[in-house]
């Protein structure tokens, strides 16, 4: 059964920092991994999906990289801002089942 | 860029009351999907939708729930009666193909009393 969990469950920065979040999965079988934005009470936003093929995938000031042989993801974001605070939620697709599952996420708070 | 709409954004019900939830998909997006949110716990996949019927569905889509896509637009979630666990934020989702983008809509928090 597949199990996504998120590293570190919370992070503090100060503005200006560069940062990585990670995510690991336990079944290397999947068709694509996806990183998602979560604003409180609000819906889940889209950042960055990398098909099971590629490595890495980059919009903007962010970068996500996968190694699918080791069941891991990272989430680089570049010269945090306060804006970026939110939860960012990382979900793997396919494999048995063709669904997204969910890690828990990491609370991010960029502060000015 | 084209957006998933849900409505209602807020809904509070009685318990054992029957709640639809309501979806537009992005409109030529053929593959949809409802998933939930209990606070502080992970989202959680229910059902995905193909060609007017299930794909699949998780063990929490239990006979309680429905969905339907009643004309060419909309994508509804029915809870027949509701029960307390059933309070969560409910989130619509759409594709074009099985293994694209999912993109959100921006949720229904459910509420039973």
């Amino acid at each position: 059964k597949q199990e996504v969990t998120q590293i570190p469950a919370a992070l503090s920065v100060p503005e200006g920092e560069n940062l990585v979040l990670n995510c690991s999965f336990t079944d290397s079988a999947i068709y694509n991994l996806q990183w998602f934005r979560q604003d409180p009470g609000k819906g889940l936003t889209s950042l960055l999906l990398i098909q099971s093929s590629q490595r890495e995938q980059t919009s903007g000031r962010l970068n996500a990289s996968l190694d699918k042989s080791s069941g891991r993801s990272t989430l680089y974001i570049a010269a945090s801002q306060p804006g970026d605070s939110a939860t960012y939620l990382c979900a793997v697709f396919g494999g048995n089942n063709r669904k997204l599952i969910w890690g828990l996420g990491t609370s991010l708070a960029v502060n000015p | 860029e084209p957006e998933v709409t849900q409505t209602p954004s807020h809904q509070v019900t009685q318990m054992g009351q029957e709640v639809i939830l309501r979806c537009v998909p992005i409109s030529n997006h053929l593959y949809f999907y409802w998933y939930r949110q209990i606070l502080g716990q992970k989202v959680e996949f229910l059902v995905s939708f193909y060609n007017n019927e299930i794909s699949e569905k998780s063990e929490i889509f239990d006979d309680q729930f429905s969905v339907e896509r009643p004309d060419g637009s909309n994508f509804t979630l029915k809870i027949r009666s509701t029960k307390l666990e059933d309070s969560a934020m409910y989130f619509c989702a759409s594709s074009g193909e099985a293994s694209e983008k999912l993109f959100f809509g921006s949720g229904t928090q459910l509420s039973v009393l």
